[in-house]
C-alpha cells in the first residue's frame, strides 16, 4: 500500500526567505506525485504534479518541487516566501499503474510566513 | 472558482436527522470523489464514482450513502450520524486518467450534535 509522510506539522519562515516543505513517499513502482494547498475555509487547490520527465516541476504561485527517486522525496520549494503563502500544504501520491483512482494524502504541513 | 461547488457550506444536525450534501462540477469531468477531513488526520477517501458507477467504497459506515445521478452531480445522504462524524466533507472531481489532478470544492462543515 502506498503512503506519504510529511514529517513537519508546522513550518515557519520569514517573508522573503526560501521555503521548503518536505514530503517522502512509498509506492509500488513509479509514482505520480502532487502538491495541494488549502487556505482557511476553502477546499484543496492543485499546485503542481510530477508525472514523468524533468525532476524539477514548476507550478502555480512560484512554487516548484523536486522529485528524487533515490530518496523517495518530493519536497516543495519556493525561492522567496510571501505572507500570502501561509496555508496548509498537502503532498499526495498514487501509483503509476494499478486500478486505484484515489490519491493518498499526507497529514499536511501548516506553513506560516512571518512578515 | 474551481468549478466544483458544494452546498450547504455549513450544516448542524442532530443524531436522528436525515440530511444530504450536494456537489456539482462544471468542468466536464467523469470521476467524482467524497473525502472526509478531520482535524489532525490525513484526508480520508470515502467514495469514488467513475462514469457514474461507484468504484471505491473505503469501508465507510452505512449511515453515509452516496448517490451519483449523472456525471455532474454527487450527493452524500446522511442519517443517524454520530458526533465523531463531525468534519469537513470535501467533494472533488477529475478526468478519469490516473495522472490527472483532482479539483476540490470548498467543502461542507458538518457538526453532529
Amino acid at each position: 500500500a502506498q503512503s506519504v509522510a510529511q514529517p513537519e506539522d508546522q513550518v515557519n519562515v520569514a517573508e522573503g526567505n526560501p521555503l521548503t516543505v518536505k514530503c517522502t513517499y512509498s509506492v509500488s513502482g513509479n509514482p505520480y506525485l502532487f502538491w495541494y494547498v488549502q487556505y482557511p475555509n476553502r477546499g484543496l487547490q492543485f499546485l503542481l504534479k510530477y508525472i514523468t520527465g524533468d525532476n524539477l516541476v514548476k507550478g502555480s504561485y512560484g512554487f516548484e518541487a523536486e522529485f528524487n527517486k533515490s530518496q523517495t522525496s518530493f519536497h516543495l520549494k519556493k525561492p522567496s516566501a510571501l505572507v500570502s503563502d501561509s496555508a496548509l500544504y498537502f503532498c499526495a501520491v498514487r501509483p503509476y499503474s494499478g486500478s486505484a483512482r484515489q490519491l493518498t494524502f499526507g497529514s499536511g504541513t501548516q506553513l506560516t510566513v512571518l512578515p | 472558482e474551481t468549478g466544483v461547488t458544494q452546498t450547504p457550506r455549513h450544516l448542524v444536525m442532530g443524531m436522528t436527522n436525515k440530511k444530504s450534501l450536494k456537489c456539482e462540477q462544471h468542468l466536464g469531468h467523469n470521476a467524482m470523489y467524497w473525502y472526509k477531513q478531520s482535524a489532525k488526520k490525513p484526508l480520508e477517501l470515502m467514495f469514488v464514482y467513475s462514469l457514474e458507477e461507484r468504484v471505491e467504497n473505503n469501508s465507510v459506515p452505512s449511515r453515509f450513502s452516496p448517490e451519483c445521478p449523472n456525471s455532474s452531480h454527487l450527493f452524500l445522504h446522511l442519517h443517524t450520524l454520530q458526533p465523531e462524524d463531525s468534519a469537513l466533507y470535501l467533494c472533488a472531481s477529475s478526468r478519469q486518467s490516473s495522472y490527472n489532478e483532482q479539483f476540490f470544492g470548498p467543502g461542507t462543515r458538518l457538526t453532529v450534535l
